[in-house]
């Protein structure tokens, strides 16, 4: 089993609809990460989160510590959020990222 | 602009050449990273260095290795030991900090037959 699982892998959506990704991780953290990638490879950093909630623009990321999880939110989606989506966690015991296997979404006009 | 180059973006050799993959950072950044990523997996850790002139291995890194001689570069040679070498390679930076982010090059699509 995966130290962090993501779901679902691969996620449809028409434009304007509310998106959630989900991340859950089975170790102990002191941060949690969501990456974007573009088909042309390239990463972005979206939040990274201790506790509690992050909004920028349309996304939102929230952390349950306790329940060991995660969520990504994006509001109103557009096309342009077609991208693969990563949750990376550091471990309290080192400095190290461990990734998720990500998902992917596709946003249809 | 501050940010991390790779160079070149894509790359072909043949099997049992070894290949350099360049990673430069103008971030000041003391700790930089380079992970491999196949399709349907996350990204893997292969070497990562905190400081100039000291590295350690990450999660997979036989047929690898690096050199970190200057705060700038951190640059990975695939080996021909390597045994499935074709891959997409990212290098990252940050500072030395438990909870830093990481900031990502543009990757390398590294091809060898």
């Amino acid at each position: 089993k995966n130290e962090v699982e993501q779901s679902p892998q691969n996620l449809t959506a028409q434009e304007g609809e509310f998106i959630t990704i989900n991340c859950s991780y089975s170790v102990g953290i002191s941060a949690l990460h969501w990456l974007q990638q573009h088909p042309g490879g390239g990463i972005v950093s979206l939040f990274m989160l201790s506790s509690g909630k992050k909004k920028h623009g349309r996304l939102i990321a929230t952390i349950n510590i306790q329940e060991k999880h995660s969520s990504l939110h994006i509001t109103a989606s557009h096309p342009r959020d077609s991208a693969v989506y990563i949750c990376a966690v550091r471990e309290t015991s080192g400095s190290r990222l461990t990734f998720g296997e990500g998902t992917q979404l596709t946003v249809n006009p | 602009d501050g940010g991390i180059t790779q160079s070149p973006k894509y790359l072909f050799r043949k099997e049992g050449q070894n290949v350099t993959l360049s990673c430069e950072q103008n971030l000041n950044h003391d700790a930089m990273y380079w992970y491999r990523q196949d399709p349907g997996q996350g990204l893997r850790l292969i070497y990562y260095s905190q400081i100039v002139n000291d590295f350690q291995k990450g999660d997979i890194a036989e047929g690898y290795s690096v050199s970190r001689e200057k705060k700038e570069s951190f640059p990975l040679t695939v080996t021909s030991a390597q045994k499935n070498p074709t891959a997409f390679y990212l290098c990252a930076s940050s500072i030395v900090h438990r909870e830093s982010e990481q900031y990502f090059g543009p990757g390398t699509r590294l091809t060898v037959t």
